[in-house]
Formats: structure tokens, C-alpha cells, sequence
């Protein structure tokens, strides 16, 4: 089974700043099967990025994703009101498991 | 507009069974495959099972494999989940979620409200 391992835990960012979320895989993971999703507290996740770096059907362009192999990084180029909540990045192997990081809060500082 | 809406989750007892309802609507149903997805009260996302737009191909997680079954309804449009053997670690939101492909790629790309399975001991 892959384990994805999100950092950091939390992010404590204020509105106009730079997000950086990493996930890394417990081993090698194809580009085209790694994806992010956002949920806000009661809400569903929502897909951010498929294939490690294409955005979803209306996802801001300050949105990207990035990073191959172990090592993919979610990037959100300046932080609005609505983009605080939790991160997840989840990897399609060949067969399931399809597992999930633990995830990243982004919180207001 | 492409709606996923679960049912049948609620309070249970250790032991007991369940069976949840997702019904789909807006996209042709028949055509791709779904899964089931769940989060426990304030922890993070575990995907639990799979199944092919034909029922021809059905994954579990190892940690409901022989106690939950996935299924599916084409001309209803639905999909289901028998949950039998229940455990209070069972206790969860329960997604159901749209499995895409788009250039390659495997994505989750449209999710329900979720339904609230309650284990209790």
C-alpha cells in the first residue's frame, strides 16, 4: 500500500500570501495518478487537480499543482477568504488501495 | 448538472447492518465507475470500495474486505453499499464519488452530501 504523508499539518497563512502544501509518497507514484481535493468543514471534497498538475472544470487559476515520482507539491499562488480549509492529495495506483494523505489545514493567522 | 445524493445511513449497533443508497442523476450513469469513500468524525479521507461501470470489476479496502459489499443498479441509477458486521471503527461519513479518467489520469470528480453511519457499542 502507497502512504502519503501531507506537510505541513496546518498552515497558518493570512489572505494575498503563498500556499505551499507537500505530499510525498511512500513510493513511486505515476504523474497522471495523483490528484488534490479541497473540504471545508460539513462540506463534500472537491477536486482541485488531476493528473499531479491539471486543473479541475472551474478552478481558479491560482490553483497548481506540481512534481513527480515521490514528491508533489500543491501551490495556491495567492490565498483568497474562500481557499482556507483542508488539503488532500490521494494516489490512483494501477489497483486500489486508492489511498489519501492525512491532509493540510490552511488557517487564517 | 451531475447530483449524487446517499441514504440510508443512521444508528446502528455493534454487529448490526446497514445499507446505503446513493442515486445519481445528470450524467449517464451506466458508464462509469463509482465508489465509496468515508471519513470518521474529525479525521481524514479513507477510500473503502470500487466497483466498474458494468459490476465486472469490485475492489475493497482490507479493512471492510469480507463484510461489505458494493453493488449497483444501472436502470435505477443507483449504487449501494451493504455494510454487515459492523464495528464501532465503522463509524463515518459515507461518500459516494464518481470515478473520471481524463487524459490518463483517475480523478474523483464529483461526490455526494455523504450519509452518517453511526456504530455504536
Amino acid at each position: 500500500e502507497i502512504v502519503l504523508t501531507q506537510s505541513p499539518g496546518t498552515l497558518s497563512l493570512s489572505p494575498g500570501e503563498r500556499a505551499t502544501l507537500s505530499c510525498r509518497a511512500s513510493q513511486s507514484v505515476s504523474s497522471s495518478s495523483l490528484a488534490w481535493y479541497q473540504q471545508k468543514p460539513g462540506q463534500a471534497p472537491r477536486l482541485l487537480i488531476y493528473g499531479a498538475s491539471s486543473r479541475a472544470t472551474g478552478i481558479p487559476d491560482r490553483f497548481s499543482g506540481s512534481g513527480s515520482g515521490t514528491d508533489f507539491t500543491l501551490t495556491i499562488s495567492r490565498l483568497e477568504p474562500e481557499d482556507f480549509a483542508v488539503y488532500y492529495c490521494q494516489q490512483y495506483g494501477s489497483s486500489p488501495p486508492w489511498t489519501f494523505g492525512q491532509g493540510t489545514k490552511v488557517e487564517i493567522k | 448538472e451531475v447530483q449524487l445524493v446517499e441514504s440510508g445511513g443512521g444508528l446502528v449497533q455493534r454487529g448490526g447492518s446497514l445499507r446505503l443508497s446513493c442515486a445519481a442523476s445528470g450524467f449517464t450513469f451506466s458508464s462509469y465507475s463509482m465508489n465509496w469513500v468515508r471519513q470518521a468524525p474529525g479525521k481524514g479521507l479513507e477510500w473503502v470500495s470500487y466497483i466498474s461501470s458494468g459490476s465486472g470489476t469490485i475492489y475493497y479496502a482490507d479493512s471492510v474486505k469480507g463484510r461489505f459489499t458494493i453493488s449497483r443498479d444501472n436502470a435505477k441509477n443507483s449504487l449501494y453499499l451493504q455494510m454487515n458486521s459492523l464495528r464501532v471503527e465503522d463509524t463515518a461519513v459515507y461518500y459516494c464519488a464518481r470515478l473520471i479518467v481524463a487524459a490518463g489520469a483517475r480523478s474523483f470528480d464529483s461526490w455526494g452530501q455523504g450519509t452518517l453511519v453511526t456504530v455504536s457499542s
